[in-house]
């Protein structure tokens, strides 16, 4: 059972345009959400979080936003940059709880 | 701050040896750390939590006989993989919590192991 899902496997993106990465949850108990960074061969790399008492977290280029009624979050990139060419994953933890939930991520490809 | 390293980044191994990925958390203290292995394009799996003093709680599936994971100091944990064959050969990423009161992990660079 795939708690955390990302259906969309891939998305290609002008530089400068908006990225948009969707990601959905089943468990309506998961309270705090995560974005990760991968490239190939390496570690991930945190981007950014939002706990489920907010709908919005900002942070440079990088926006969270959180639908709880939809058990949906996506993460906005603007301006999207070439060196934003990554796979991205969502993650999905319980407070405290300590393990994530990863989705399958998304390859991002953004063209200059 | 909050920097994991793996050491060793590449390793090959002949089928039926035993190989130790450890993990540090260099600039902070970790009281727990995760052990992940991803295969080509899928997912992380998480495959054991590992809490410092206490013995590691592994996820369903995975054998902890073959996959010894120690956590003994607040900086260091190690995973071995023991008498590894062919269908080990993967990437094994390992993270830690930076306090107890985030939720936050911080992932090292993985180790790519290649099992001959």
């Amino acid at each position: 059972d795939q708690q955390v899902k990302q259906n969309s496997p891939s998305l290609s993106v002008q530089e400068g345009r908006i990225s948009i990465l969707n990601c959905d949850y089943t468990n309506s108990m998961f309270d705090y959400f995560l974005w990760y960074k991968k490239y190939p061969a390496e570690g991930p790399t945190f981007l950014i979080s939002i706990s489920s008492i907010k709908d919005k977290n900002e942070d440079g280029r990088f926006t969270v936003f959180l639908n709880k009624s939809a058990k949906h979050l996506s993460l906005h990139i603007v301006p999207s940059q070439p060196g934003d060419s990554a796979v991205y994953f969502c993650a999905a933890t319980l407070t405290s709880y300590g393990k994530l939930t990863f989705g399958q991520g998304t390859i991002l490809t953004v063209h200059p | 701050g909050a920097v994991v390293s793996q050491h060793p980044s590449w390793v090959i191994c002949k089928s039926g040896t035993s190989v130790k990925i450890e993990c540090r958390s260099l600039d902070f203290q970790a009281t727990t750390m995760f052990w992940y292995r991803q295969f080509p394009k899928q997912s992380l799996m998480l495959m054991a939590t590992s809490n410092e003093g206490s013995k590691a709680t592994y996820e369903q599936g995975v054998e902890k006989d073959k996959f010894l994971i120690n956590h003994a100091s607040l900086t260091l944990s190690t995973l071995t993989v023991t008498s590894a064959h062919p269908e080990d050969s993967s990437f094994y990423i390992c993270s830690a919590l930076l306090a107890v009161s985030t939720d936050t992990q911080y992932f090292g660079p993985g180790t790519r192991l290649t099992v001959l």
